[in-house]
């Protein structure tokens, strides 16, 4: 199946700034990612469908402007968690879906907005 | 909408026992169900998956899962676990239709003791 490549693997920041998650897909054009969030100890919800070259589709209740994706080539799907907010700590996954193996999924960043 | 429902939030067993992790799902038209084991702070990784054809699926490290489509359920087994098998095991279900979109289950936690 595909390789995923997910970063970073974890970061802290502060209340109200903006961080960028990469995921990129080493060895699949990946015309479509999924970006997933998992609060601890619970299952992954999907946020949204990346598609390259056009606007990403949000999952009912995730809000737009606050969760920003960029799909701007066949390999690289970006993630912007804008005014990060201590509610906005969580563990999120990227995910590609492909021919083999059907999904394959990045190895997550844990976010900790203080 | 496809639903999926994993009876057990958490299953202690002893080193060398069998294991089965239950799985039902819901669906109106034709599903692939997957199985995968998510290890603390990481992605996830593909145990197996049905697609179609023998409805007895065998994956990685031991594991296997059956198919019933009239109990809708696809249940996952091992004959003798290890303790590195303690891990969160989900259960997940897409449907070409729905724009390959993967539905988890709540997942099942796995402690295997000594």
């Amino acid at each position: 199946g595909a390789v995923v490549s997910q970063h970073p693997s974890w970061v802290i920041c502060k209340s109200g700034t903006s961080v960028k998650i990469e995921c990129r897909s080493l060895d699949f054009q990946a015309t479509t990612m999924f970006w997933y969030r998992q609060f601890p100890k619970q299952s992954l919800m999907l946020m949204a469908t990346s598609n390259e070259g056009s606007k990403a589709t949000y999952e009912q209740g995730v809000e737009k402007d606050k969760f920003l994706i960029n799909h701007a080539s066949l390999t690289l799907s970006t993630l912007t968690v804008t005014s990060a907010h201590p509610e906005d700590s969580s563990f999120y996954i990227c995910s590609v879906h492909d021919r083999v193996d059907g999904y394959t999924f990045g190895s997550g960043t844990r976010l900790t907005v203080v | 909408a496809q639903s999926v429902t994993q009876l057990d939030s958490q299953v202690p067993v002893f080193e060398e026992a069998p294991v089965e992790l239950r799985c039902n799902y819901s669906s109106s038209v034709s599903v692939y169900l997957f199985w995968y084991v998510q290890y603390p702070n990481q992605g996830l990784q593909l145990l197996l998956k049905y697609l179609s054809g023998s409805t007895l699926v065998k994956g990685i490290n031991g594991f296997e899962a059956e198919f019933n489509k009239s109990q809708t359920s696809f249940h996952l087994r091992k004959p003798s676990v290890h303790i590195s098998d303690t891990a969160e095991y989900f259960c997940a279900v897409s449907v070409r239709a729905a724009g390959n979109k993967l539905t988890f289950g709540g997942g099942t936690r796995v402690l295997v003791k000594p």
